[in-house]
């Protein structure tokens, strides 16, 4: 079974610019969630994706978006790149069981560098 | 504050020694699961623990969870140098509903030293 697949794995972009990641997530798995990693703030939660809908958005800017097509892929799009937004963006997938959030799978990351 | 605080931030063993990290956090959850993140790269999933457990084992790996202290210890024995990562504790949160948001804390670098 193929696991997720993120692309690009590295960018370089200026301030101004926008850009567009994408996670392919493992067959059957229906939830796509993102993470931003920084040094300076860890991991911190973007937003997650469940049949093309965004069930929950974390604390970012509206600079940040996503969307979810009907095969589950995702992609998230950051505009008005800042300097601050260098970071390893981590995609995660998962196939829900009840209320509890289980394990998640982990793609390589997409490294983006704001010069 | 982060939800899930790692103690401590940074650990060096020797190959064969017995690794133990620990993980506190602030409110009532469903689960806490751990990952390792080797540098750069995705995180991978060791282990989850449920709120109505106490311990679980899995190879080298065990964990024990403690609600009353809101706190979590994983210990890796007989460490090798592959071992070598960053170690993440990830709560999910009670009452959050099934929408796979996990919240991590900042992570512990383990150094086995060959």
């Amino acid at each position: 079974k193929a696991g997720v697949t993120q692309t690009p794995r590295y960018l370089i972009k200026t301030r101004g610019q926008q850009v567009t990641l994408s996670c392919s997530p493992i067959s059957g798995h229906r939830s796509v969630s993102w993470y931003q990693q920084t040094p300076g703030q860890g991991l911190q939660f973007l937003f997650e994706y469940f049949s093309e809908t965004q069930r929950n958005k974390g604390n970012f800017p509206g600079r940040f978006s996503g969307r979810q097509f009907s095969n589950s892929r995702s992609e998230m799009n950051v505009s008005t790149l800042e300097l601050g937004d260098s970071a390893l963006y981590l995609c995660a997938s998962t196939r829900p069981k009840g209320a509890d959030t289980g394990e998640l799978f982990f793609g390589e990351g997409s490294r983006l560098t704001v010069l | 504050s982060q939800q899930g605080e790692e103690d401590p931030q940074a650990l060096s063993i020797q190959e064969g020694e017995n690794a133990t990290m620990n993980c506190s956090y602030k409110t009532s959850i469903n689960n806490l699961q751990w990952y390792r993140q080797n540098s750069g790269r995705g995180l991978v999933h060791l282990i989850l623990i449920r709120s109505n457990e106490r311990e679980k084992h899995s190879g080298r790996l065990r964990v024990t969870l403690d609600t009353s202290k809101k706190s979590s210890s994983l210990l890796i024995t007989a460490s090798r140098a592959a071992d070598t990562a960053s170690y993440f504790c990830a709560t999910d949160l009670f009452g959050a509903g099934a929408n796979s948001k996990l919240t991590f804390g900042k992570g512990i670098t383990l150094s086995v030293r060959p």
